[in-house]
């Protein structure tokens, strides 16, 4: 079975600056997918950036990039540049590429951005 | 860029009721998800469907839960009888292809008195 795990429920930033945070997985699968999701107060889930686990490179969205390290199961999220619009509940999701199409997600970390 | 709709935005009703939440994924997705979140926990997986049937349910799907998609367009979960801890924001989600990009739409908050 997949488990994700958040072991931060709570950070925050500076505006401006830089924030990352972290995600370990675990799954018996070779072949899955990794997400960080948005949920801002409107409580809308929004996709923030995607890894295919059989990239070497990290994945880049504009100011979000990630830290993908197979071998540690893990998968960190950084925010660079922290603007006010950032701040939201972040969640780490995987989901395998056969079998089991549900994304299992982390309990999240909420993001606070200090202007 | 496209959107999954759900309506009503806001449901209450009275414990051992029945609610229907209804959603309109992207009109070309093949795949179809709800999934709930309890306030302050994290997102759970209800059901997969996918050619007019279920693929994958969770164990919280029980016999209470039932989904459907009568018209080709719209997607519905149905909850025969509703228990106090059924409340909860409802997602429903597409997909055009298995491991691309799911659409999330904006919820259904559903409060059972």
């Amino acid at each position: 079975a997949q488990t994700v795990t958040q072991s931060q429920p709570e950070m925050s930033v500076q505006e401006a600056e830089t924030v990352t945070l972290s995600c370990t997985y675990d799954t018996s699968e070779s072949d899955y997918y990794l997400f960080w999701y948005k949920q801002p107060p409107s409580r809308q889930m929004i996709l923030v950036i995607r890894q295919e686990a059989y990239k070497q490179q990290n994945a880049t969205e504009n100011r979000f990039s990630v830290n993908f390290q197979k071998a540690a199961k893990s998968f960190s999220l950084k925010i660079s540049d922290s603007q006010l619009g950032d701040a939201a509940m972040y969640f780490c999701a995987s989901v395998t590429q056969g079998g089991s199409e549900k994304l299992v997600f982390g309990k999240g970390t909420k993001l606070t951005v200090n202007p | 860029e496209p959107e999954v709709t759900q309506t009503p935005s806001h449901q209450v009703t009275q414990m051992g009721q029945e609610v229907i939440l209804r959603c309109v994924p992207i009109s070309n997705h093949l795949y179809f998800y709800w999934y709930r979140q309890i306030l302050g926990q994290k997102v759970e997986f209800l059901v997969s469907f996918y050619n007019n049937e279920i693929s994958e349910k969770s164990e919280i799907f029980d016999d209470q839960f039932s989904v459907e998609r009568p018209d080709g367009s719209n997607f519905t979960l149905k909850i025969r009888s509703t228990k106090l801890e059924d409340s909860a924001m409802y997602f429903c989600a597409s997909r055009q292809q298995r491991n691309e990009k799911l659409f999330f739409g904006s919820g259904t908050q559903l409060s059972v008195l």
